[in-house]
């Protein structure tokens, strides 16, 4: 799987939109991009995936560029509640998990300030 | 309903004992993981498991084992536990891909 880039920590003021950048330069065609976020204590939460068009759910936008090689998160009206580590994840749709399963790296803590 | 269930939420043993966690999913995935979180926070997969095939992250010690009497449980022994094992362990299902993965809140172990 495609190793990915992100920012060790970013901070963003309550109520604005948090953009979070992940390059993955050596993406393969066939690999989708993840992101995952972790709130302390707690397990993982998927928040979206896509694989080169944009996508958009509930919680949040997943916009990636045409050449594919970065990606950016877009939580569009950030709260306390979205303070988190928030992983960026490029991984080859399969059947399930593989001997790697999703590799974690060591993601972006967003730290939304009131 | 909690999608996917771990117990106990908080384990303290002795070194050289044996234990297990078990985890359920009610989501009807059709694969189980185990994950171990280290005092770093890094997250590392341990198995994948679906009813046709166990995984084994080649890193992973012996000692530690899953089990799965049916789709919709993976448990996790561990023998004679280690001071290096402490550490928080997850529990995750998923769909057939691209599908993202559902985590368990996870089991905090302590080996004293």
């Amino acid at each position: 799987d495609a190793k990915t880039t992100q920012p060790p920590s970013m901070d963003c003021a309550e109520g604005r939109a948090a953009n979070l950048p992940c390059n993955h330069s050596t993406i393969s065609g066939n690999e989708y991009v993840y992101w995952y976020r972790q709130i302390h204590s707690q397990g993982p939460q998927y928040i979206i995936h896509g694989l080169k068009n944009n996508e958009t759910n509930e919680m949040a936008s997943l916009i990636i560029t045409e050449d594919r090689k970065s990606s950016t998160l877009i939580l569009p009206h950030a709260t306390l509640r979205d303070t988190a580590v928030y992983y960026c994840i490029v991984r080859v749709s399969g059947s399930g998990g593989g001997a790697d399963g999703l590799t974690f790296g060591k993601g972006t803590h967003l730290i939304i300030q009131p | 309903d909690t999608a996917v269930s771990q117990t106990p939420k908080y384990l303290v043993t002795q070194m050289g004992n044996d234990k297990s966690i078990k985890c359920e999913q009610n989501l009807g995935h059709d694969t189980m993981y185990w994950y171990k979180q280290d005092s770093k926070k890094f997250l590392k997969i341990m198995f994948s498991y679906n009813n046709k095939e166990l995984i084994i992250n080649e890193t992973v010690p012996n000692r530690f084992s899953p089990k799965s009497p049916d789709k919709a449980h993976l448990n996790l022994h561990i023998n004679s536990l280690e001071l290096g094992d402490s550490a928080v362990y997850f529990c995750a299902s998923s769909q057939s891909a691209p599908y993202g993965y559902t985590f368990g809140s996870g089991t905090r172990l302590t080996v004293v």
